[in-house]
């Protein structure tokens, strides 16, 4: 079956220092791929997609991601962490035309001060 | 404009009870989709909505799951004599999609925590 693999379950991070958070597919057929972030008591909130056509997507709150076919890979990136961006990400994947999401297990950020 | 609402925010139910959990899409979604977030099996698909139809079902746990959509609007996520292992967020979510292939955006909503004790 089609998965989606977030290395990482906890990430912390000083304030100002570069954010990595690492996601992998599953297939050799490229999925549409997507980040989505989640704080507390909250519903997700999108924050980039990659839907082939540019291998590198800029976000929201200054993040982007990097579309790796040949890694299978699509990371997300901040060059400098924020006290806000203090939150759980996942990233999401559809694959085949499917219209359901299939979810990495997140990654809880930290941001140090 | 207002986004995914979801009712109850919380629900605590004893076990063996039914319980109906709503949501209200974003106007004009024609697809909606229900998720379920819990500690030990994190985001899971339950079902998706295309119009009125379900084509697609097969998250749905076991047959005490089951959902539907009037008006191309409201859905209600029914959950048949609760167990205990139900405990979870349910979250819902709709998109613009009629043929979109997987490629559109998701809107969530703040989802309903239901507990079964």
């Amino acid at each position: 079956a089609q998965s989606v693999t977030q290395l990482g379950s906890h990430v912390s991070v000083s304030e100002g220092a570069l954010v990595l958070l690492r996601c992998n597919y599953s297939s050799s057929v490229p999925p549409y791929l997507f980040w989505y972030v989640q704080y507390p008591n909250q519903g997700l909130q999108l924050l980039l997609k990659y839907t082939s056509a540019a291998t590198l997507v800029k976000g929201i709150n200054g993040f982007e991601a990097e579309f790796k076919k040949s890694e299978t890979s699509f990371h997300l990136t901040k060059p400098s962490a924020h006290m806000s961006d203090a939150a759980e990400y996942f990233c999401a994947a559809t694959y085949f035309g499917n219209e359901k999401l299939t979810f990495g297990t997140g990654t809880r950020l930290t941001i140090i001060p | 404009g207002a986004g995914v609402s979801q009712s109850p925010s919380n629900k605590v139910t004893e076990k063996g009870k039914d319980v109906e959990l709503r949501c209200d899409p974003i106007s004009g979604h024609t697809a909606l989709y229900w998720y379920r977030q819990s500690l030990g099996q994190g985001l899971e698909f339950l079902i998706y909505f295309q119009g009125n139809s379900a084509p697609d079902k097969s998250g749905l746990p076991s047959d005490r799951f089951s959902a539907e959509r009037t008006g191309g609007s409201v859905s209600t996520l029914t959950i048949q004599r609760t167990q205990q292992e139900d405990s979870a967020v349910y979250l819902c979510a709709s998109s613009q999609t009629k043929t979109g292939g997987g490629k559109n955006e998701q809107f969530f909503g703040p989802g309903t925590r239901l507990t079964v004790l």
